[in-house]
């Protein structure tokens, strides 16, 4: 069963960049590496999934290493609104072969002022 | 794309009645849906995995008899929490992949529970 291992919680100031490392030491193969965020008494919402090297979208960068163990996700000059949690995912197959998603603890991201 | 919806979005009960979410994907067929708990300050916890047309699978710990889960079609998926006491009180999210072979999930805004 993957499991991720992230910090369990994170401050930084508006502007900066912030880098979440996690790991996920057992991935599989098939795995790809998921980050969502969640705002309280929310949905996770989606920002970046990626399988090796490095993913940039509009809103973050996914690095990750040759051998899959870890990521980090790197989000850009974070202003107050990116205060959250931030989950990072690795797929796991069922007892029927389809997906399932197993979160981990999550990292709480404060930014201040 | 890939909205999924929740019904109700809050919900206040009394001790020993039943209480039935709604979980839809507006704009795509799930070939999986999946039920998430989440208490306050705390990360989401897989309840079960459904699929179209199948029974569900639920997780170690999760009472199938007091969760039920209906995948009646691939827009549509019921979690009913049945006989709920004050210890159900939670915000329960669903989630809905269009692949099961893929790694993707859309998440809907999850519902809160209150029971009394």
């Amino acid at each position: 069963l993957a499991k991720t291992t992230q910090p369990i919680s994170m401050d930084s100031y508006e502007g900066q960049e912030v880098n979440i490392t996690c790991s996920h030491n057992n991935i599989a193969t098939n795995d790809y590496i998921t980050w969502y965020q969640q705002f309280p008494s929310q949905g996770p919402r989606f920002i970046i999934q990626g399988y090796k090297t490095k993913v940039t979208n509009e809103v973050a960068s996914l690095f990750i290493p040759a051998d899959r163990k870890s990521s980090t996700l790197s989000l850009p000059r974070v202003s107050l609104s990116d205060t959250a949690v931030y989950y990072c995912l690795v797929g796991d197959i069922d007892s029927t072969g389809g997906f399932k998603t197993i979160f981990g603890a999550g990292t709480r991201l404060f930014v201040k002022a | 794309g890939a909205v999924v919806s929740q019904h109700p979005s809050w919900v206040i009960c009394k001790s020993g009645t039943s209480v039935k979410i709604e979980c839809r994907s507006l704009d795509f067929q799930a070939t999986t849906m999946f039920w998430y708990r989440q208490f306050p300050k705390q990360s989401l916890m897989l309840m079960a995995t459904s699929n179209e047309g199948s029974k569900a699978t639920y997780e170690q710990g999760v009472e199938k008899d007091k969760f039920l889960i209906n995948h009646a079609s691939l827009t549509l998926s019921t979690l009913t929490v049945t006989s709920a006491h004050p210890e159900d009180s939670s915000f329960y999210i669903c989630s809905a992949g269009r692949d099961r072979g893929l790694n993707e999930q859309f998440f809907g805004p999850g519902t809160r529970l209150t029971v009394l």
